[in-house]
């Protein structure tokens, strides 16, 4: 069962542009919500996150809207640029009793962020 | 570097075959998780220890599929009998629960290609 779901899976944005992805969620036992940044050959890396008491979080040109009535949440990336193009992952976190987690990611959305 | 280290980076490996792969997760981090990712996909959990405890384990990790922390630093994975469907990248990650951002650190993964 796919508890979040991504969309879209790829996008094309010009320089200068806004590109938005969207995930939704399933399972109100999340307690975090972050989004992870991947280039090819490398681990993700982590972007921004926020939690679900906070309906927007922005950070530089990257920000966060969350609904979690909907459970749905967004990222937004403004002026984007070449360099951001690559794959972006939203996750969701878990947490155990015995205060591990456990993050479920959306399957991706490859970001295309043409000159 | 203190950033989360995997070896190798690269193996490719006949199936029926065994494997193992380690992982240096940063110093100060007590928590380490594995995660598995196949082309196109997000990661998905494997298996999650703290200091030497291996606290939870997918349903994705089979019996062919073991994961150790000796003294509470680096873990290694090994696969027994390898099967074609093993062919993905396994991804390390480091957390600490005093980290502000509750991030996992990931590596740049191990990818396994069986032939």
């Amino acid at each position: 069962q796919q508890q979040v779901k991504q969309s879209p899976q790829s996008l094309i944005v010009q320089k200068g542009g806004i590109s938005i992805i969207n995930c939704a969620y399933e399972n109100t036992a999340f307690d975090y919500f972050p989004w992870y940044q991947q280039f090819p050959g490398k681990g993700p890396a982590l972007l921004i996150a926020i939690r679900p008491d906070v309906s927007e979080k922005k950070e530089g040109r990257f920000t966060i809207s969350f609904n979690k009535s909907a459970k749905q949440f967004s990222l937004h990336i403004m002026d984007s640029q070449p360099g951001d193009s690559a794959t972006y992952f939203c996750a969701a976190r878990k947490t155990y009793n015995n205060a591990g987690n456990m993050l479920t990611f959306g399957g991706g959305t490859r970001l295309m962020v043409k000159p | 570097d203190t950033g989360v280290s995997q070896d190798p980076r690269h193996k490719i490996t006949k199936r029926g075959q065994n494997v193992t792969f380690r992982c240096d997760p940063i110093s100060e981090h007590n928590r380490l998780y594995w995660y598995r990712q196949t082309l196109g996909q997000g990661p998905e959990f494997l298996t999650y220890f703290q200091n030497e405890a291996q606290l939870e384990k997918s349903r994705l990790l089979s019996d062919r599929f073991s994961a150790e922390r000796p003294k509470g630093s680096f873990s290694t994975l090994e696969i027994q009998r390898t099967e074609q469907g093993d062919s993905a990248m396994y991804l390390c990650a480091s957390s600490s629960p005093s980290a502000a951002n509750y991030g996992y650190t990931f590596g740049s993964g191990t990818r396994l290609t069986v032939v």
